[in-house]
């Protein structure tokens, strides 16, 4: 059965901290995507990556980073955590560029509250 | 841009209710269309899709026709539920560019036994 786990499923930060969210999935996609889930917005792409050490910004990268040193692996670095980073944050990857057939497999989310 | 609008929720039905949920599109060229599900404390999976014109994707009985006169993908189910109470999330994927998803805004559906 395919598979994206994502590290932590409820982080409290606080503003000014280092966060990483962890991202793993077991099918050897090409391709990840970080995005954020907030009420009333949808989903808003943030970063995604199409090979190793590739990255592409999405639609809203102000604040975050990422690193993709491993196929299976694609991290969200926030650098200094703020309030209105606040959200849930979902994996998700795909076999080619939004996916050969449209399927994006997603993890089960990141609940991230920054005091 | 492409851009995806749903219609707001929540939805609330009680069981055996016929579902509609609304979703129009904004795109250039001829995108693929999708629905997602989101059940309560997991991620998003994808419940159907249709790649062009005219098009009916069906998943678990729930169904949607492509409509590009109308630019529109909604979704339907003849009896829903209980189990059925998730977010609902219509999506399009541009046949041009890079091919990124753009989501819509998701419509909670509540069923009630």
């Amino acid at each position: 059965d395919v598979k994206v786990t994502q590290s932590s499923r409820y982080l409290v930060k606080r503003t000014g901290e280092k966060v990483f969210l962890e991202c793993v999935q077991d099918m050897d996609h090409e391709n990840m995507f970080w995005y954020r889930q907030d009420p009333g917005l949808g989903l808003r792409l943030i970063y995604f990556s199409y090979d190793v050490k590739m990255k592409e910004k999405g639609d809203i990268p102000e604040g975050y980073s990422v690193s993709r040193e491993k196929k299976e692996r694609f991290s969200l670095i926030l650098e200094s955590a703020s309030t209105n980073q606040t959200s849930m944050y979902l994996c998700a990857s795909s076999l080619l560029l939004g996916g050969g057939t449209g399927e994006l497999f997603f993890g089960e989310g990141s609940r991230l509250t920054v005091l | 841009g492409n851009s995806v609008t749903q219609m707001e929720g929540p939805v609330t039905l009680s069981e055996e209710a016929f579902l509609t949920i609304n979703c129009t599109y904004t795109a250039t060229g001829y995108p693929s269309l999708f629905w997602y599900v989101q059940y309560p404390g997991e991620g998003l999976q994808l419940l159907l899709k249709a790649t062009k014109a005219d098009d009916k994707g069906s998943n678990k009985g729930f169904e949607a026709t492509y409509r590009k006169e109308t630019t529109s993908f909604h979704l339907e189910k003849g009896s829903v539920q209980v189990s059925d109470s998730a977010v609902y999330f219509c999506a399009l994927r541009s046949s041009t560019g890079f091919q990124k998803l753009v989501f819509g805004t998701g419509t909670r559906l509540l069923v009630s036994p």
